[in-house]
């Protein structure tokens, strides 16, 4: 069974870097592409970045100064470091498997819900 | 940057009533077209891939179609568990997502 779970602190500070983990079990990351998505009140649903199943990494433009998306293949976790956070960031973090080949992103975990506050 | 505007931004239709979703793209996206429904509290979740392809699972009811710049998703008979906000995604150019349908029942 096919299973995508994210884990956050909740409640960050602005300017401070938010970390997020999505554990994923049921496939392999080195057969998927795992992508991050937010949702955020101001902007919906945006892409922020991914990584390839063979480890390399793209980024949308309007994170890439401020994104690093990393994993750990025999943790089967995929990592969403960003700094320099501000309220606008406030709102849901996906992770997504992307199916190598397609691009289709197939299943997603249930959310990491964040607050940038002081 | 590709552009996706979805209409309308809200519907409300029957049980039982065909419901009729747009998704229009600023330039030609080659029918790499996804839709989601996405229920409240929830993560998206894949209807339709490639305009017309329907997930694993998905009941029958949904379909999807379009082509150039202009996609459809279609419920032919809404039932309540239908009510939610549909999201188109266009993947010809790295992803970028509509702003979403939220459909209600009347």
């Amino acid at each position: 069974q096919v299973q995508l779970k994210e884990t956050g602190p909740g409640l960050v500070q602005p300017t401070q870097t938010l970390s997020i983990t999505c554990t994923v079990s049921g496939f392999s990351l080195t057969s998927y592409y795992m992508q991050w998505v937010r949702q955020t009140p101001g902007k919906g649903l945006e892409w922020m970045g991914f990584i390839r199943s063979g480890g390399s990494t793209e980024y949308n433009s309007e994170f890439k100064s401020r994104l690093s998306i990393s994993r750990d293949t025999s943790k089967n976790q995929v990592f969403l470091k960003m700094n320099s956070l501000k309220t606008e960031d406030t709102g849901v973090y996906y992770c997504a498997r992307k199916v190598r080949g397609t691009g289709v992103m197939d299943a997603w975990g249930q959310g990491a819900s964040v607050t940038v506050s002081s | 940057d590709i552009q996706m505007t979805q209409s309308p931004s809200f519907l409300s239709a029957s049980v039982g009533e065909r419901v009729t979703l747009s998704c229009r793209a600023s330039q030609n996206i080659n029918k790499y077209l996804d839709w989601y429904q996405q229920k409240l509290g929830e993560a998206p979740k894949l209807l339709i891939y490639n305009t017309n392809n329907l997930h694993t699972g998905i009941p029958s009811r949904f379909s999807g179609s379009g082509s150039g710049t202009d996609y459809t998703l279609t419920i032919s008979s809404l039932q309540p568990e239908d009510v939610a906000t549909y999201f188109c995604l266009q993947r010809n150019s790295w992803d970028t997502f509509g702003a979403g349908t939220k459909l209600e029942l009347k």
